[in-house]
């Protein structure tokens, strides 16, 4: 059981606009900055988006990042099929003094 | 560029230990904060460790406390994880990871290709 909520699963056809959400708590999400992490098959994580909405250099605009209280958004728009991977939001708990995961979601470019 | 390299992954049984490094290079390492975040099989990530800097302050996952350790040589650029008491839920592949900052976990900026370490008898 992940403390940050993401739900398993999303998809859409090429071209599309996704969502995806990350709920957590006030002492994670509410009270520190939301980062996402895209896995690709096989591969390491990458970071995708920090501190809420921002894009590390080489990251398209296509990704953006949102955050409202205590829960959290990606958005993915112009759907490819090589946006295919694990996606995962992440940030520091301020209770736990560690950090968490969401339990992260597939998304896949029907 | 960033490189982080493991090390030390393989089979051990349950109750035994083993030591992961990580050798780091492309960046100043003792300016970072530096991550251990595994993925245990078909599973998502867990933070199971965080070190500041300067190698003091150091964090752990619940699941760890008490049984591993990290920790880090900054003359040698390289991170370390002491695992302990392993049991088969330890089972996965092990990241280096490297912070954007020195003393604030978040965001993880750089990731090796990570060691897989299998509990097993």
């Amino acid at each position: 059981q992940s403390v940050l909520t993401q739900p398993p699963s999303v998809s859409a056809a090429p071209g599309q606009k996704v969502t995806i959400s990350c709920s957590g708590s006030s002492s994670n999400i509410g009270d520190n900055y939301v980062s996402w992490y895209q896995q690709l098959p096989g591969t390491s994580p990458k970071l995708l988006i920090y501190e809420n909405n921002k894009r590390p250099s080489g990251i398209p605009d296509r990704f953006s990042g949102s955050k409202s209280g205590t829960s959290a958004t990606l958005g993915i728009t112009g759907l490819q099929t090589g946006d295919e991977a694990d996606y995962y939001c992440g940030t520091w708990d301020n209770s736990l003094s560690a950090g968490v995961f969401g339990g992260g979601t597939k998304l896949t470019v029907l | 560029q960033v490189q982080l390299v493991e090390s030390g992954g393989g089979v051990v049984q349950p109750g035994g230990s083993l030591r992961l490094s990580c050798a780091a290079s492309g960046f100043t390492f003792s300016n970072y904060g530096m991550h251990w975040v595994r993925q245990a099989p078909g599973k998502g990530l867990e933070c199971v460790a965080f070190i500041r800097y300067e190698g003091i302050s150091k964090y752990y996952a619940d699941s760890v406390k008490g049984r591993f350790t990290i920790s880090r040589d900054n003359s040698k650029n390289t991170l370390y994880l002491l695992m302990n008491s392993l049991r088969a839920e330890d089972t996965a592949v092990y990241y280096c990871a490297k912070a954007k900052e020195n003393i604030v976990s978040f965001p993880i900026v750089n990731w090796g290709q990570g060691t897989l370490v299998t509990v097993s008898s």
